[in-house]
């Protein structure tokens, strides 16, 4: 049973520049949240996805924008990249609300 | 908002006991614990929510105080496997799902 599929790996932009990351949520799950994770810290929460709208946002910019498919996938889009957005980006996925979240191992993006 | 972990490190040989804490200035629907080891994702440990009961697996448990806002994770007769980071997730109600994320207590353990 696949869980949750992240891509790319790792990334590196330029300032400026948009960036599109990918998630597949494991199998049965309906809903996707994306984090960022600064190095030594927790995660921050973005946003969540569930029946392809955003359910709920985090304290980040308009320039952090997402989509779900139909098929429960989903992209998180960054655009006017900063130095500052470089992190570690976490897609999770959760089917009912209190079961917990599986996470993928996330997309590295360094922006230079 | 941001719930305070503690101790924000901790050192143990193998076999002995942990426990590690959270705490919130807000009320809490619930609290999540979960375990990062250096370049993985998290690994969801457990929820506990507001009226339940204290949750534990193998040698792992955890409690959560409502009235304090306060969960503490129990560690017993640490194994090698237990190292990383664990973090604290809460939510504030049963309509919010957004998880706040503590920053994080790293556990090493020695053998």
């Amino acid at each position: 049973d696949a869980g949750v599929t992240q891509s790319p790996t790792h990334l590196i932009k330029t300032r400026g520049q948009q960036v599109t990351l990918r998630c597949s949520p494991k199998s049965g799950h309906d809903t996707v949240s994306w984090y960022q994770q600064a190095l030594g810290q927790g995660p921050q929460f973005i946003f969540q996805y569930y029946e392809e709208e955003e359910r709920q946002r985090g304290n980040f910019p308009d320039r952090f924008s997402g989509h779900q498919f139909p098929n429960y996938s989903s992209e998180l889009n960054v655009n006017a990249l900063l130095l500052g957005d470089s992190a570690l980006y976490l897609c999770a996925s959760s089917f009912k609300k209190n079961y917990g979240y599986t996470f993928g191992s996330g997309t590295r993006l360094t922006v230079v | 908002q941001q719930p305070v972990q503690s101790p924000q490190a901790v050192i143990l040989r193998e076999g002995e006991d942990a426990v590690i804490n959270c705490s919130s200035s807000k009320a809490l629907y619930s609290v999540h614990w979960y375990r990062q080891k250096h370049g993985e994702a998290p690994v969801f440990l457990m929820i506990l929510l507001k009226g339940g009961e204290q949750k534990g697996h193998d040698k792992i448990s955890a409690s959560f105080n409502e009235k304090k806002q306060q969960s503490s994770l129990y560690l017993t007769a640490s194994q090698l496997s237990y190292s990383g980071t664990y973090f604290c997730g809460t939510e504030n109600s049963g309509s919010n799902y957004q998880l706040i994320w503590g920053a994080g207590t790293k556990l090493i353990i020695k053998p």
